[in-house]
């Protein structure tokens, strides 16, 4: 069956890094995007990156362009978001999930929490 | 880019049903959107795809009290005989390029 499962999340202070990985199994990782998705205490759904099925190209929120990277490794078929200059606003759980090409996003993995404080 | 616009709250009693909207900015009126459910403290769960003719696709498990629809630039979300665990946010996404939310919908079952 499908499965996406996150790491990497933690406690980190303003300014720090931190770097995500999601770990895939159950499809064909070459014909599908993925993405991550936040989500702030009592808040909603927040897209934050894309990265195409053939790691062609990526997209990102206007809220973490060039402090964040998403990347994919098919060999491990990984996901991984690559976090620096972490401001408090960026706490959050942070979901990955994957799309068909052409097609809307149809699993999502549990979610890491990531908290920035000081 | 789309804006999906959503109400905050809504409410029905058990065994009712209920109808959620999802409104597309206007010149994306004829995208594609999907549904998903977020229940407390759970992960999103994807429930169905609506495209822009109105057909409308459900996910692997999902019941078949679960329905959508479209008129003009609205997608809906009709839930049938409501249960207890309907009790959710329901979120919409459209997909055309990389993934635009909507502000979700807290659904109350009364």
């Amino acid at each position: 069956q499908v499965q996406l499962v996150e790491s990497g999340g933690g406690v980190v202070q303003p300014g720090g890094s931190l770097r995500l990985s999601c770990t895939t199994s159950g499809f064909t990782f070459t014909t599908h995007a993925l993405h991550w998705v936040r989500q702030a205490p009592g808040k909603g759904l927040e897209w934050v990156a894309f990265i195409r099925h053939d790691g062609k190209n990526q997209w990102y929120a206007e809220s973490v362009r060039g402090r964040f990277t998403i990347s994919r490794d098919k060999a491990t078929q990984t996901l991984y978001l690559e976090m620096s200059s972490l401001r408090t606003e960026d706490t959050a759980i942070y979901y990955c999930a994957k799309k068909p090409v052409g097609g809307p996003t149809d699993y999502w993995g549990q979610g890491t929490l990531v908290s920035v404080s000081s | 880019q789309p804006v999906l616009t959503q109400s905050s709250s809504a409410s029905a009693s058990l065994g009712s049903s209920v109808k959620l909207t999802c409104t597309l900015s206007s010149e994306y009126s004829n995208y594609n959107i999907a549904w998903h459910q977020q229940q407390p403290g759970k992960a999103p769960r994807y429930l169905m795809k609506v495209e822009n003719i109105g057909l409308y696709k459900r996910g692997s498990g999902v019941p078949d009290r679960f329905s959508g629809s479209r008129s003009g630039a609205d997608r809906y979300l009709t839930i049938s005989n409501l249960q207890s665990e309907d009790e959710a946010d329901y979120y919409c996404e459209t997909w055309e390029s990389y993934a635009v939310f909507g502000g979700g919908t807290k659904l109350t079952v009364l």
